[in-house]
């Protein structure tokens, strides 16, 4: 498609289900980034995708998180055993770096989780 | 560790006029800056950017300055136009692929 894809765009969870969040990257871009963003902050990383490989899980908050890119395309973002401080609105970005210059990210528009 | 901030967390601006949205960033290890502009319910947008190694980048009614001394940077909408109320990042990056956000501003631009 010609932009970043996001769904589900909503979701509720109940405390403690499972979630997974999907994100279709623009095509030919190899580079596909997940950021949280909380209600009233700037977004926050998580985690970087080159191609298939995770080169920067560093942002992911604990052991609940997990991201996947199993082909290099398409992403799922999953999100186990929820919590209230979870609920924030999960955006997934892609980049087509150029040789020289800045990063330019092209974001979704976001998938907002709402923990009960 | 806030590394990119933006102090003000609104800005109310008539419209024709100037706004100046500021952001401030402490690791002197940034190659370049992006301000990226975010309307409700959808993902945040790419305005402009600017290498470490200027001090200015203009794109239409968009000019970023920026003050490595300072570890300062700002835009500048002129003349600003209603359909530019929205909130604004300001982002940095580096050798890591990933850029680290400012809080966001969000701008009014009144009738």
């Amino acid at each position: 498609g010609a932009g970043v894809s996001q769904s589900p765009r909503y979701k509720v969870a109940k405390r403690g289900q499972d979630v997974a969040l999907r994100c279709d990257p623009i095509s030919g871009h190899v580079s596909l980034f997940w950021y949280q963003q909380a209600l009233g902050q700037g977004p926050e990383f998580l985690t970087y995708f080159q191609n298939e490989a995770q080169l920067d899980k560093s942002g992911l908050p604990s052991d609940r998180f997990f991201a996947e890119r199993p082909e290099g395309s398409v992403s799922t973002l999953k999100i186990q055993r929820t919590q209230q401080e979870d609920s924030a609105v999960y955006l997934c970005a892609s980049s087509l770096r150029s040789v020289s210059g800045a990063n330019v990210l092209t974001f979704g528009a976001g998938s907002r989780l709402t923990v009960l | 560790d806030q590394q990119v901030k933006q102090n003000s967390p609104s800005l109310s601006v008539q419209e024709g006029r100037i706004s100046i949205l500021n952001c401030d960033y402490t690791n002197s290890m940034f190659d370049y800056f992006l301000w990226y502009k975010k309307y409700p319910a959808e993902g945040p947008t790419f305005l402009i950017s600017i290498s470490s190694i200027k001090d200015k980048n203009e794109d239409g009614r968009f000019t970023v300055f920026l003050n490595k001394s300072a570890k300062h940077l700002s835009l500048h909408i002129v003349p600003s136009q209603p359909g530019d109320s929205a909130v604004y990042f300001c982002a940095a990056g580096g050798s890591a692929q990933k850029l680290v956000f400012g809080q966001g501003t969000r701008l009014t631009i009144n009738p």
